[in-house]
């Protein structure tokens, strides 16, 4: 089974700085998906970032970009220029890419976040 | 575009009775998915639906079930509530089974039995 693990309970960051949140994870698949989630006070969880394991290059979105070292099983989330509407609870998760039986199809495993608090 | 609806928002309940949520996904989603959000236990999968049917389910007892209608609008279902079910309930929608674009989450039903 797969794990994903963040270690970082809490982060802060001051408004305009640059943070990076850690994520790593547990597979024995060579294809699957990452995702990084946001979820502010209004409990609904947003997309931010998403990696396909097969892709090299590290996706970027805007000012989200992620580190992806697949022979680490490492996937951090950096956020530039921080702004105060970042504040929230940040999941990592993992999905993978292959039908095992049709078991894998849609499952995704969270980390167990990090609440990312950002400071004026 | 509408997006994921669940409803209720909020819910209590007392230990023992049955609790139905609904989700209607984004128009087109095909596929539903299900999580359980508590602050022990994090964010777990319950089950997903796509074309009516059960594809996948988590390690959840009996008691939780779903079903997923031809418009897929989706309800799941709780029976003989427990003080520990008392959780936020999240839906998912995605165009397809095993989509590369990832998820999109509804707000969430906040579950309280007492």
């Amino acid at each position: 089974a797969q794990t994903v693990t963040q270690s970082q309970p809490e982060m802060s960051v001051q408004e305009a700085e640059t943070v990076t949140l850690s994520c790593t994870y547990d597979t024995s698949e060579s294809d699957y998906y990452l995702f990084w989630y946001k979820q502010p006070p209004s409990r609904q969880m947003i997309l931010v970032i998403r990696q396909e394991a097969y892709k090299q290059q590290n996706a970027t979105e805007n000012r989200f970009s992620v580190n992806f070292q697949k022979a680490a099983k490492s996937f951090s989330l950096k956020i530039s220029d921080s702004q105060l509407g970042d504040a929230a609870m940040y999941f990592c998760a993992y999905r993978s890419a292959l039908n095992a039986g049709g078991t894998s199809y849609g499952k995704l495993t969270f980390g167990q976040g990090t609440i990312l608090t950002v400071h004026p | 575009k509408a997006g994921v609806t669940q409803t209720p928002r909020y819910l209590i309940k007392t230990r023992g009775q049955q609790v139905t949520l609904s989700c209607s996904p984004i128009s087109g989603h095909r596929s539903v998915s299900w999580y359980q959000q508590t602050p022990g236990q994090g964010l777990q999968f319950l089950f997903e639906y796509f074309s009516e049917t059960q594809r996948n389910k988590g390690n959840f007892p009996g008691r939780f079930s779903g079903r997923q209608f031809s418009n897929s609008r989706s309800e799941m279902n709780v029976s003989t509530l427990e003080l520990g079910d008392s959780a936020l309930y999240l839906c998912a929608s995605s165009p397809a089974l095993g989509d590369r674009v990832g998820y999109t989450f509804g707000s969430g039903t906040r579950l309280t039995v007492v």
